[in-house]
């Protein structure tokens, strides 16, 4: 099976921008999560997509918003960029059946 | 509040020395304990979970109920396993996944 993907891989973006992030799971799962990672924060939970519907929200703020698709893809969207949204954005998928978390490369976002 | 800790930010072994990595946890219902690995330039990884009881690339890891923790554990740390490490815990219900701030392992040759 072909593993999570994320695109794009890098962007970079000016404060106030918005941005959108695409994440495709592996075929067959229908539980997408977003997550932020930083060096000073480690993996921080952002959302968690399951038959289009959000299941579960982390605490971050309304700018961050995400969506899920009939065929389980995903988007994670960003308004009024800030310095501090500057991070990996990683994107996994599993099967609600088994507990693992199949993880994608990552979004590297930069705010300029 | 924090669902996962790992207190240690960085730790560096010598190669063949024996290492270990804290988790404890805080959650009062039977929660799946997780390790993930990230190695450099690598996608986050499953390295082991609590109820597979399995060594995996040698190491370990014991649920301790009573203390909550879930410690990774190596005898003999190798070069290669120089990595970032992350505890997650998820929850038996809601299936959301908690992970802790990582853990940074550097062995030395």
């Amino acid at each position: 099976k072909a593993g999570v993907t994320q695109t794009p891989r890098y962007l970079i973006k000016t404060r106030g921008q918005q941005v959108t992030l695409s994440c495709s799971p592996i075929s067959g799962h229908r539980s997408v999560s977003w997550y932020q990672q930083t060096p000073g924060q480690g993996l921080q939970f952002l959302f968690e997509y399951f038959s289009e519907t959000q299941r579960n929200k982390g605490n971050f703020p309304g700018r961050f918003s995400g969506r899920q698709f009939s065929n389980s893809r995903s988007e994670m969207n960003v308004s009024t960029l800030e310095l501090g949204d500057s991070a990996l954005y990683l994107c996994a998928s599993r099967n609600l059946g088994g507990g693992e978390q199949y993880f994608g490369p990552g979004t590297r976002l930069t705010v300029t | 509040a924090q669902r996962v800790t790992q207190p240690e930010k960085l730790l560096s072994v010598f190669k063949g020395a024996p290492v270990e990595l804290k988790c404890n946890y805080s959650y009062s219902g039977s929660p799946e304990l997780f390790w993930y690995v990230q190695y450099s330039r690598q996608r986050l990884q499953l390295l082991l979970r609590h109820i597979s009881r399995e060594s995996i690339k040698g190491f370990t890891a014991d649920l301790n109920k009573g203390e909550t923790s879930f410690h990774l554990k190596k005898p003999f740390a190798q070069e290669e396993d120089s990595a970032m490490y992350y505890c997650a815990l998820r929850e038996n219900t809601g299936n959301q996944f908690y992970f802790g701030t990582g853990t940074s392992l550097t062995v030395i040759p």
